[in-house]
């Protein structure tokens, strides 16, 4: 099974700045996914991030709030832009092995 | 569209049987997985099925209709530990093929307690 870090774990930020979310895998794998989880929800992906190429991004999601960095098999990175209060989120990576999707520990944001 | 139903919570017994039900209604289907998540925890993987039926592993079981676009989690012998947000999601299909897209389309998930 891939083992998944993720930094910060944590972090309390202003309205207005961005946040840049790391994410990295024991393990060389093509697709890493970015989801999100608001407070007592659950799960909504946000994006697919391909080694190589550009992220796809889903419904409802744009590349200019949440751009994504991919630049080897082993790491990406989610940007939160311009963050507000309703960007306060728990934000995990993923990757899939086989059939099944591994998850990141989470990065939990409040934004003030 | 895509979108799964599952009850947003379930109360049980320690020792006792609870199945969580899901429904899906998705454009292209893979596979219906399980996942249990604690709170302040990640999403862990429990069980995936991609054809009919039944796969057991330990305590807990997973069976899926895809004719019936229908699935459940069986967890027997519960614990305290148990109690969690159980979570069904659909992994579809790409839009013009039968390939796994790798993505996860989550149900809003039930919350199982388990009293003494």
């Amino acid at each position: 099974s891939a083992v998944i870090s993720q930094k910060p774990s944590r972090d309390i930020c202003q309205r207005g700045t961005s946040l840049t979310i790391q994410c990295q895998v024991d393990s060389q794998v093509t697709m890493m996914f970015w989801y999100r989880q608001q407070p007592g929800q659950s799960l909504t992906l946000i994006a697919t991030a391909n080694q190589g190429s550009e992220a796809t991004y889903e419904s409802g999601f744009v590349i200019d709030k949440f751009p994504i960095s991919r630049p080897n098999l082993t790491f990406s990175t989610l940007t939160v832009s311009n963050m507000s209060p309703e960007d306060s989120s728990i934000y995990l990576c993923s990757v899939e092995q086989g059939d099944t999707q591994y998850f990141g520990p989470g990065t939990r944001l409040t934004v003030l | 569209g895509q979108s799964l139903e599952q009850p947003s919570e379930v109360t049980a017994v320690e020792g006792a049987i609870v199945q969580i039900n899901c429904t899906y209604q998705t454009s292209g289907f893979y596979g219906l997985s399980w996942y249990q998540q604690h709170d302040g925890g990640a999403p862990t993987f429990l069980s995936y099925n991609a054809l009919d039926g039944l796969e057991e592993t330990g305590r807990f079981s997973s069976f899926l209709s895809r004719s019936d676009s229908y699935g459940y989690l069986l967890l027997q012998e519960l614990q305290m530990k148990d109690s969690a947000s159980y979570f069904c999601a659909v992994a579809p299909t790409s839009l013009h093929g039968s390939s796994n897209t790798g993505k996860l389309i989550f149900g809003q998930g039930t919350t199982l307690q388990v009293k003494p």
